[in-house]
């Protein structure tokens, strides 16, 4: 099926662990985008990418790191500089200028 | 800057009780106005994408309409199956495809 996949569902970080959130999509889309969701908040962007070998910071970008070496896949860091890294988050992809479409999500916790 | 407001936060509507969610929105160059059903720890859905005031789309009891400065989602007699938290985004003229999300107006609908 077609689609965008993120794993793990659930992950556990400990304090000043480095983390990566998987992200792969078969849908053949150029652009790739994490978000953070957390309670009473709107979904905020992390990072983007508009092809490959090239992305650009959102709006909370510090503390995260990403790659796009390949167009189907787009991995997310969340490094031990985020300091609230407890929260629930999204990858999403489309093709330029059409809709956005979005994965299933990743939980992640800090113990 | 763009900015989304969504209301109310929550709602609680009865079986076949119609109502109304509001998306209030600032944005340079409105490219699109994307309607979202999301829920509890799942990745938001697709459902409409508006793009120039006096649009109007429909699916199944769901209406979005759009003026310049806002926009509607019609609920109309609504099950408990539409029970989930429902996002709006815009995507405005700054450059890339990236969206701006509300908080989401969350919806329970009682038997």
């Amino acid at each position: 099926d077609g689609g965008i996949t993120q794993s793990p569902k659930y992950l556990f970080r400990k304090e000043g662990q480095n983390v990566t959130l998987s992200c792969e999509q078969n849908l053949n889309h150029d652009a790739m985008y994490w978000y953070r969701q957390d309670p009473g908040q709107g979904l905020r962007l992390i990072y983007y990418s508009q092809i490959v070998n090239d992305f650009q910071k959102g709006d909370i970008a510090e503390g995260y790191s990403v790659s796009r070496e390949k167009k189907e896949s787009f991995p997310l860091t969340v490094t031990s500089a985020q300091k609230n890294p407890t929260a629930f988050y999204l990858c999403a992809s489309n093709q330029a200028g059409n809709t956005i479409y979005f994965g299933e999500g990743s939980w992640l916790t800090v113990v | 800057e763009d900015q989304v407001t969504q209301s109310p936060e929550a709602l609680r509507l009865q079986e076949g009780e119609s109502s109304s969610l509001n998306c209030s929105y600032t944005v340079s160059g409105l490219r699109g106005l994307f309607w979202y059903r999301q829920d509890p720890g799942k990745g938001p859905e697709f459902l409409f994408t508006l793009y120039s005031a006096g649009e109007e789309k429909e699916k199944e009891r769901l209406k979005a309409t759009l003026t310049k400065k806002e926009s509607f989602l019609h609920i109309t007699a609504p099950k408990p199956e539409d029970s989930a938290t429902y996002l709006c985004a815009v995507q405005g003229g700054g450059g890339g495809n990236k969206l701006t999300f509300g908080t989401g107006t969350q919806l329970k609908v009682e038997l």
